[in-house]
């Protein structure tokens, strides 16, 4: 049963516009959410967090949406960077779940010049 | 820099082998989380540990056992070693176990083999 999900693989975009990527969860119990970036080799860096009693953080570059009612979340990158390429997972956690995260399978962004 | 540290950074055990991988935290860090992460697929939880007693486990089976202890330091013990435990373990450190508190910090992971 995966209650996070990152329904894109993979995602490309052009140097200055918009990054998009999406994750849905199903546990509506979840009070805490989180961005981390991983290139290969290194263990995931943490980017950007939501608290289930916002809609909204923002930080520089990086933004996070969270859409309660439809169990979704979304980062916005502005403008994209090749820096930026990477895999992107998100990840939930909090209510019944505990101390634990539970992520999602990531999406691989990929930044062209 | 996370302040994490994790070792070795890779190793080949065959089947049936023991292995113990070690994590440093963060200062001041008193959780620790351990991961398994298979390609492709995002890391899933093996269990935690707070002030040194387990806080809580994933859907692993025992043979997968913890320690941590006072210094900040911990282990990630497996028994019996299966072809399938073949992943990047990573550890990650946090202060606390709720809420922002919660943000966890990774290291870069052990990469283990078994043949």
């Amino acid at each position: 049963d995966q209650q996070v999900k990152q329904n894109s693989p993979s995602l490309s975009v052009q140097e200055g516009r918009i990054s998009i990527l999406n994750c849905d969860y199903t546990n509506s119990m979840f009070d805490y959410f989180l961005w981390y970036k991983k290139y290969p080799a290194e263990g995931p860096t943490f980017l950007i967090s939501i608290s289930s009693i916002k809609d909204k953080n923002e930080d520089g570059r990086f933004t996070v949406f969270l859409n309660k009612s439809a169990k979704h979340l979304s980062l916005h990158i502005v403008p994209s960077q090749p820096g930026d390429s990477a895999v992107y997972f998100c990840a939930a956690s909090g209510g019944n779940q505990g101390g634990k995260l539970i992520f999602g399978q990531g999406t691989e962004l990929s930044v062209k010049p | 820099e996370t302040g994490v540290t994790q070792s070795p950074t890779h190793l080949i055990k065959t089947r049936g082998q023991q292995v113990t991988l070690r994590c440093s935290s963060q200062s001041g860090h008193n959780t620790v989380s351990w991961y398994q992460q298979a390609l492709g697929q995002g890391p899933q939880f093996i269990f935690q540990y707070y002030r040194e007693e387990e806080n809580g486990r994933g859907n692993f089976p025992p043979r997968f056992s913890g320690l941590q202890f006072p210094n900040y330091s911990s282990e990630l013990n497996v028994n019996a070693l299966e072809l399938d435990d073949s992943a990047l373990y990573l550890c990650a450190s946090s202060m606390d176990r709720m809420g922002a508190k919660n943000i966890q910090y990774f290291g870069a992971g052990t990469r283990l083999s078994v043949l």
